[in-house]
Parts: structure tokens; sequence; C-alpha cells
């Protein structure tokens, strides 16, 4: 079945470690995404890619790094840089770069949560 | 930039009530509107998306949303609340001059009473 996988489901991270979360996509879409999702606050955009090897910054980048290196996989890292990355991490992903006007499908979310 | 605002956190309807959940929008532009449903600790489902054309939008699960140009809204409705539409609902904007990635609101949640 095609769809975006999101691994893990649950992350525990020590503080002042990196941590990736994995994102991987068999739709052969062009765009991915990611969103923060934190209580009260809906989905806030960190990163997202509308092609292979590119990538811009969303409103909450800052502590947080993507990589575009296939068209199927966009890595979210989040360094010990990010304050406070306990949170909801949601991948997105879209058919058509260029078409605003066109749906972001998703995955089932990584829960991190720093002790 | 584009921008949504969705009143009520938290909305609360008996079974076979009306529902209707508010979305407003900012844009300077026409925008595309997208209400999203989410059940906990899931992902996000599209429910139905306003591009062009019919200001009507109906959707999956009984539910439609009207894009009123004039009062910069896209309200989301349903006729009769089921048990299993309890969950958060998000609305969401994009514009074709922007940027390439959906904004959304903050959130509400639907509790629907026995």
């Amino acid at each position: 079945d095609g769809g975006i996988t999101q691994s893990p489901k649950y992350l525990f991270r020590k503080e002042g470690q990196n941590v990736t979360l994995s994102c991987e996509q068999n739709l052969n879409h062009d765009a991915m995404y990611w969103y923060r999702q934190d209580p009260g606050q809906g989905l806030r955009l960190i990163y997202y890619s509308q092609i292979v090897n590119d990538f811009q910054k969303g409103d909450i980048a800052e502590g947080y790094s993507v990589s575009r290196e296939k068209k199927e996989s966009f890595p979210l890292t989040v360094t010990s840089a990010q304050k406070n990355p306990t949170a909801f991490y949601l991948c997105a992903s879209s058919p058509d770069r260029t078409a605003q006007n066109t749906e972001a499908f998703f995955g089932q979310g990584t829960r991190l949560t720093v002790v | 930039a584009q921008s949504v605002t969705q009143l009520g956190s938290h909305v609360s309807v008996s079974e076979g009530a009306l529902v209707l959940l508010r979305c407003n929008y900012s844009s300077s532009v026409p925008p595309y509107l997208f209400w999203y449903v989410q059940y906990p600790n899931q992902g996000l489902q599209l429910l139905l998306k306003y591009t062009t054309g019919a200001t009507l939008v109906k959707g999956i699960n009984g539910f439609e949303a009207e894009f009123k140009k004039s009062e910069t809204s896209f309200h989301l409705t349903k006729p009769s609340a089921h048990m299993s539409d309890a969950a958060e609902y998000f609305c969401a904007v994009s514009v074709p001059t922007g940027r390439r990635a959906l904004t959304f609101g903050s959130g509400t949640r639907l509790q629907v009473q026995p």
C-alpha cells in the first residue's frame, strides 16, 4: 500500500543528544514537509522540500536540520540546540511542488519525549 | 502572509446535533482552504478542500464547508453528529503566490455527548 511511514512511533531522548526522525514515502510525491504539533498550537512548519537536494526553512527551523538526498526520504534531526523538543512530529508529502491547491498527505507521527 | 484562526479550542455537542466548527482566514489573494481531522496519536486526514469553483464543498463522513469571501470564512458543518466524529479538527490555508506549504490553525477539539 502507498503511504507515508514515520519511525519510530515513540522516541525518548536525553537532554543534549541529537536524534533523527525517519520519514519515508512511496507515493512518488515531489514535496515533503515536517510539522511540529504542540497542544493548543496547531501544526507549525519546521522545514519543507520541493525537490531532491533542496529544502527551505519553515517558521520554527531553529534547532532542527533536514536532508533530502532521495525523493522518498526526508529525515529530520532534532539537535541539542532545540531547547524544548518534546512534541508530536508529523511528516507530510504532496504530489505537486508547483501547485498550492494540492493537499498534503500525512504520516502517523512520532512522539518525541526528552527525559 | 496568510493565516488561519479557529474560534473555539473545544466544542461539545450532543449526538445527533448540528456540528459547526469555525474557521476564518487572512490572505491578500484568493486562498485555497482545507479541513483536516486528527484522531488521538494519529496523523491528519483530509476531510475536504476548496480551491476554485463551487463555494459549497462536500467532504467525507457527511461534512461540508462553505467558502464565504465576504466574511473570509470557511466554516465546517455536519447536520447530525455521531460519536465517531469526536476528534480534533484543523483548518489550513495556502495561497497561489506564497510559500508552498499549508499554514494551519490551532485546532478545535470536538466532543460528542451521548
